[in-house]
């Protein structure tokens, strides 16, 4: 059974970057990594997806080591408006298509 | 405009008298799943559908049933419904990876359906 692991919460300033990690030791081999941002009472929104090494795009960059039993979200420069509670979502082990939320961060940016 | 529709937005319910909350994407996904999330819990599937006429269990099924008859469709029913069930439920979906590859994790969501059961 997958389980997934996350900080709580963390705090920052504007302008700072921001890493968050999730613990996924039972990824299995094609499982993806997909972290969320979600806002009260919204649905949790697509950020970005990785397999392996890094992932960048407009809004933030993904790493994953070679083991993939861990894997890090980095928002550049984070704003106000970044704050919000973040998910990793991984597989739940190779024999299943059920998908895990991790616990969730909540990202507090202060001015 | 793509899109995830979840009905009812909010309910007040009382405790026994079946409901039926209604998802549809507009986006031709294969997948489609049924989330709960209560504070302190995060979110736990409830049911997943990995195409029509195919439906498997998350991991907190108890109370709850779906069906998938139509692609775009995946209601969520709740027969007989209890106050431990009173939460907030999103819908999503996406489309599926590669043949030999499982669903990739890119979910669209809802904007939730908030049940409470008293």
């Amino acid at each position: 059974l997958a389980k997934t692991t996350q900080p709580i919460s963390m705090d920052s300033y504007e302008g700072q970057e921001v890493n968050i990690t999730c613990s996924h030791n039972n990824i299995a081999t094609n499982d993806y990594i997909t972290w969320y941002q979600q806002f009260p009472s919204q649905g949790p929104r697509f950020i970005i997806q990785g397999y392996k090494t890094k992932v960048t795009n407009e809004v933030a960059s993904l790493f994953i080591p070679a083991d993939r039993k861990s894997s890090t979200l980095s928002l550049p420069r984070v704003s106000l408006s970044d704050t919000a509670v973040y998910y990793c979502l991984v597989g739940d082990g190779p024999n299943t298509d059920k998908l895990i939320f991790g616990t969730g961060t909540r990202l507090q940016v202060f001015p | 405009e793509a899109q995830v529709t979840q009905n009812p937005r909010y309910l007040i319910t009382v405790t026994g008298k079946k409901l039926t909350v209604t998802c549809s994407q507009n986006m031709n996904h294969e997948y489609m799943s049924w989330y709960r999330q209560d504070p302190g819990l995060g979110l736990r599937q409830i049911y997943y559908s990995m195409n029509v006429e195919v439906t498997d269990k998350g991991d907190v099924p108890e109370g709850y049933k779906v069906s998938r008859k139509e692609k775009r469709n995946f209601p969520l029913i709740l027969e007989s419904p209890s106050p431990n069930q009173t939460s907030l439920y999103f819908c999503a979906s996406s489309f599926l990876g590669l043949a030999n590859q499982k669903n990739t994790g890119e979910l669209f969501f809802g904007e939730g359906s908030r049940l409470t059961v008293l």
